[in-house]
Order: C-alpha cells, then structure tokens, then sequence
C-alpha cells in the first residue's frame, strides 16, 4: 500500500530539548510539505521541499529545522528556539508536474507534539 | 500571497439536507487548483473534491459539489443528502501548478440526526 507514514503518533518536548518528527512516503513523490495546525485552525506552512537536497521556508519556519536527503524522508526537527511548539503537526507529499490528479496532496496521520 | 478565507467557522445541517461551505481567495494567476479537504475526527486529511481553474465546468464527486465563480474568486462547496458522516472539519485550499498549498481556517461541519 502506498502512502505517507508519520510517526511517533504522539511526542512530548521537554523544556530546551530537540525533536525530531518522522515522516516516510512511498509514493514517489517529488514534493514534500510539512504543516502545522494548532486547535481549531487551519495548515500553515512551515517547509517544502519540491526536490532531494533542496527545500524552502514555509509562512512559519522560525524555530524549525528540515532535511531532504532522500527522496522518500523528509524529517522535521523542531528546536529549543520554538517557544510554542504544541500543536498537531501534518506531513504531505504531492507530485506537482505530472498530471492534474497528482496535484492534491497526500497526508500522513499527524504527529501531536506536546510541551511537558 | 495568496489568501484563502473561510467566512464560516460553523455550519450545520440536518440530515438528508443540502449544504453550502463559502470559500474565497485572493490571486492574481489564471492557472492554479482549488481543493476541498475534509478533516474528520481522526484527523487524517481527505481530499473531497478538485477544481482546475482553467475548466469552467464546476466538479463533482457524488455527493459533493462545488460552485467555481473565477471572476469573483469564489469556489464554495455543496454537500447534498448530507449524512452523519460528512461531519468534519472542512478546509478549502489554492494551490498553483507545482507550488505550494494554502488553506483556509476551516469551517466545521455538524450534522443533525
């Protein structure tokens, strides 16, 4: 079965730790993008990444971080200089280019981080 | 930058009964995709329906239909013989060709046995 796998489902953040948010796709998809989403409101846009070994900041990037050193991961840290980092957070992946059906965006479950 | 606006936070509906979720946006290109996303309770995100901005014919997917007024920048979503299920966070997004997303706020959807 193809698709977006996030994982864990759950985390907590300790006061000025480092986390990392997994996110895995097999769907050979070329972009990938990852979202935040805070209670009640909608995605904002944190970084994408259209290309292995290329991404860009999103609306909201301060206090994150990304790689995209294969095609397939696309994990998400989010550092101590986030102050507020509890919120539920989204990874999706399309293929822009190849084909109007291949424009929507597939997402994972989400990762809901907490603040201990 | 683009905008997405969702006018209505809450909507309800009864069962079996027709509704309609506004939406507009804000752009100056001609070539891009609008989308309708349902979030349910379980919070994976659902694509309901697409619109290309260059065809005129309004989509539909069953159930859902949209509404797509490019002059007026105005894509809003019918749901009919709306069911139990359809309850959801609904959100409206603008997407250029090979760009990045925009979502709206949201709007949640009850519906009323």
């Amino acid at each position: 079965d193809g698709g977006i796998t996030q994982s864990p489902k759950y985390l907590f953040r300790k006061e000025g730790q480092n986390v990392t948010l997994s996110c895995e796709q097999n769907l050979n998809h070329d972009a990938m993008y990852w979202y935040r989403q805070d209670p009640g409101q909608g995605l904002r846009l944190i970084y994408y990444s259209q290309i292995v070994n290329d991404f860009q900041k999103g609306d909201i990037a301060e206090g994150y971080s990304v790689s995209r050193e294969k095609k397939e991961s696309f994990p998400l840290t989010v550092t101590s200089a986030q102050k507020n980092p509890t919120a539920f957070y989204l990874c999706a992946s399309s293929s822009p280019g190849q084909g109007a059906k291949n424009e929507k965006l597939f997402f994972g479950s989400g990762t809901q981080l907490s603040v201990l | 930058a683009q905008t997405v606006t969702q006018s209505q936070p809450e909507m309800s509906v009864q069962e079996a009964e027709t509704v309609t979720l506004s939406c507009t946006y804000d752009t100056s290109e001609s070539d891009y995709y609008l989308f309708w996303y349902k979030q349910p309770p379980s919070r994976q995100m659902i694509l309901v329906i697409r619109q290309e901005a260059y065809k005129q014919q309004n989509a539909t997917e069953n159930r859902f239909s949209v509404n797509f007024q490019k002059a007026a920048k105005s894509f809003s979503l019918k749901i009919s013989d709306s069911q139990l299920g359809d309850a959801a966070m609904y959100f409206c997004a603008y997407r250029l060709r090979a760009g990045k997303s925009t979502f709206g706020d949201g709007t949640t959807l009850t519906v009323k046995p």
